[in-house]
């Protein structure tokens, strides 16, 4: 295993619904990435965090909010999604946010908007 | 912006045979060129990278070479075996902070390799 978990695996949801994705990483890394990868698309970075700051937002719709309570911890918080919002989100962490850190990722969540 | 172009998107080999993955990229400023491997029902996870300041790198039977001029990169994997069937992903990044960027990590569509016993 990488050290990243996500949690849930597997999600499904409706148009309407208000459902979380979460991120942990038992690595010490001061860095934490949400990226979605949809099918026969490169994977695209949607947040950065570096020291439970937010860095970088890659003009994600506001239905996506991310949270990171601390450098262990990232969340993803989801409301009035749309089906093609229905993708595998990944984690990922970097001991820092440098283009040279390698990006640990976890399993991801496969997520279906209905 | 940067943009990474991959390929072939799928490749299919026999056992025992060589397998190469070809990525060009378009900023001249991007200096650091990782690749990943994903396996079914996991994340994407690096197994070589390479700097600009090296043209080539081999780890075992995976080795990567870098064209800066032609601005292209590509993975070769010696001696396939069925479990490096997975998709590879490159990626490339320009140096952090550079001209503001975080050198944020772009990456190619992917490669599905199919390595056949």
């Amino acid at each position: 295993e990488t050290g990243v978990t996500q949690t849930p695996r597997h999600l499904v949801m409706g148009m309407t619904n208000k459902k979380s994705l979460k991120c942990e990483q038992h690595l010490g890394h001061n860095a934490m990435y949400w990226y979605k990868q949809s099918a026969k698309k490169p994977l695209e970075l949607m947040f950065v965090y570096s020291l439970e700051e937010r860095v970088e937002n890659n003009s994600v719709p506001s239905r996506f909010s991310p949270e990171c309570p601390n450098s262990s911890h990232l969340f993803l918080h989801l409301h009035t999604l749309q089906p093609e919002d229905s993708a595998l989100y990944l984690c990922a962490s970097s001991q820092a946010v440098l283009s040279t850190d390698t990006q640990y990722f976890g399993p991801g969540t496969r997520l279906t908007v209905l | 912006g940067e943009n990474v172009e991959q390929h072939p998107s799928t490749l299919s080999v026999q056992e025992g045979d060589s397998a190469v993955i070809k990525c060009t990229y378009s900023d001249s400023a991007s200096n650091y060129f990782p690749w990943y491997k994903q396996e079914l029902g996991k994340g994407p996870q690096l197994i070589i990278d390479i700097r600009s300041n090296v043209g080539e790198k081999k780890d075992q039977r995976i080795a990567v070479t870098l064209n800066k001029t032609a601005k292209h990169f590509s993975l070769h994997i010696t001696e396939t075996q069925p479990e490096d069937s997975a998709v590879y992903f490159c990626a490339a990044s320009r140096p952090s902070n550079y001209g503001g960027s975080q050198g944020n990590l772009i990456f190619g569509k992917g490669t599905k390799l199919s390595v056949k016993p």
